[in-house]
């Protein structure tokens, strides 16, 4: 069956640490994909997309990788701040911009001071 | 910031009652979700539309309805609630032919 695993559950990393977290994938081949932080009792906000034709993609503190070998996505905050705690979905994209997402659990992560 | 706007944001209702979700969006988006998610699960598809008198299903779409009549309005109905109804439900939107999605505030129910 299709499916998308997320690493733990929780994430608890020291403030100032990088925060690695995984998406992985099976018998899906996204097109794109995409990161999205959502905060207690409000809906995801989009964060970045990678393509699947790109290792590696930057946005200020922000660090993705594709790998559609291994079938995975890794997502790093850099220099992680109490601020960055969040749970953090990862979406696959399977075609274009005119398919539905499909969504994995997410990742809690608390950033201690 | 989307502007996306969710009504009721929270709502109790019994069993049996017939009750609507609101959605509307001011950005002219083409693009519009209905999504259920539980504490610390996924998010489940559960209607789409790629723009006016243009609906789709998604998983979990056997138990709801939705029309859209208007770009702006994407109402969703459960017509006879039950406490497995009980969770959140997401609206989002999106511009045809760009991949990301912005979500609404949300509105919890719980069906008692």
């Amino acid at each position: 069956s299709q499916k998308i695993e997320q690493n733990s559950e929780a994430l608890n990393i020291q403030e100032g640490k990088t925060a690695t977290l995984t998406c992985n994938y099976t018998n899906y081949s996204p097109a794109y994909l995409q990161w999205y932080r959502q905060d207690p009792g409000r809906g995801p906000v989009f964060l970045l997309l990678i393509r699947e034709n790109e290792k590696e993609k930057r946005k200020e503190r922000l660090k993705v990788t594709f790998d559609t070998t291994l079938k995975q996505s890794l997502f790093h905050i850099t220099a992680s701040q109490p601020a960055d705690s969040a749970t953090y979905l990862c979406a696959l994209d399977l075609y274009s911009g005119n398919t539905p997402l499909v969504f994995g659990k997410g990742t809690r992560l608390s950033v201690i001071a | 910031e989307a502007d996306i706007y969710q009504t009721p944001r929270y709502l109790v209702i019994g069993t049996g009652k017939k009750i609507t979700l609101e959605c509307s969006q001011t950005m002219g988006h083409d693009k519009m979700y209905w999504y259920q998610q539980d504490p610390g699960m996924e998010l489940h598809l559960i209607h789409y539309s790629y723009g006016v008198n243009s609906t789709e299903k998604g998983d979990l779409s056997s138990e709801s309805t939705v029309s859209r009549i208007r770009t702006e309005h994407f109402p969703l109905t459960l017509e006879s609630a039950r406490p497995s109804h009980t969770s959140q439900y997401l609206c989002a939107t999106g511009l045809a032919g760009v991949h990301e999605q912005y979500f609404g505030p949300g509105t919890r129910l719980t069906v008692t």
